[in-house]
């Protein structure tokens, strides 16, 4: 148990269906994070936010929209996905940037 | 551009054999360095990091690295492996960008473990 929770663990949605993927993380930590893990690619950085403000977009698509209404909670809301957006989306958090970051248990994307 | 790279796709041990994984990076100075484990359907989770001093740092579950600063280096070890070691093994490091720093994975090594 790492202290960051991911909901939902496992989710389904078809192309045109719109879904909210939740992080919640109450260590203190100022510095929150989106990961897109897909097969035999490496762990993509999606976005960062530190202290509620987004610092980092990696030119994600806009289909992917992250929210960070406190430091403790982070949203990636879903919207026409595409099946290649199929994926672990792995959120974590940090101390500040420079330190580790403790990762959540993932969610399960699959797109039909 | 700054990179990890993992040479090592998949490797295979015995159980009580050591083991060495490999991670090299291209980066102009000094990073913050870690290695993470992910075991399947899981998260990741903090083997041990590095940031100054000793270069050989210590972590959980009896795992080490060296920092190889000459080598640009950070090869994760264990003298004896369980079959619980069976996962997939990561080293990241923070690279700075202005006045920020993002995490860095390499591709990942996994590790088999066999009786």
């Amino acid at each position: 148990e790492t202290g960051v929770t991911q909901t939902p663990r496992h989710l389904v949605m078809g192309m045109t269906n719109k879904k909210s993927l939740k992080c919640e993380q109450h260590l203190g930590h100022n510095a929150m994070y989106w990961y897109k893990q897909s097969a035999k690619k490496p762990l993509e950085l999606m976005f960062v936010y530190n202290f509620k403000e987004q610092t980092e977009n990696n030119s994600v698509p806009s289909r992917f929209s992250p929210e960070c209404p406190n430091s403790s909670h982070l949203f990636l809301h879903l919207h026409t996905l595409q099946p290649e957006d199929s994926a672990l989306y792995l959120c974590a958090s940090s101390v500040g940037r420079t330190d580790e970051a403790f990762f959540g248990q993932g969610t399960r994307l699959t797109v039909v | 551009a700054q990179s990890v790279t993992q040479p090592d796709i998949h490797i295979t041990v015995s159980e009580g054999a050591s083991l060495e994984l490999r991670c090299n990076y291209s980066y102009g100075a000094t990073p913050y360095l870690f290695w993470y484990v992910q075991s399947p359907g899981q998260g990741l989770q903090l083997l041990l990091k590095y940031f100054s001093g000793d270069t050989l740092v210590q972590g959980i579950k009896g795992f080490e690295a060296e920092f190889k600063r000459s080598q640009s280096s950070f090869n994760l070890r264990k003298p004896s492996v369980h079959w619980s070691d069976a996962a997939e093994y990561f080293c990241a490091v923070v690279i700075y960008g202005g006045s920020q720093g993002n995490l860095i994975f390499g591709k990942g090594t996994k590790l088999s473990v066999k009786p």
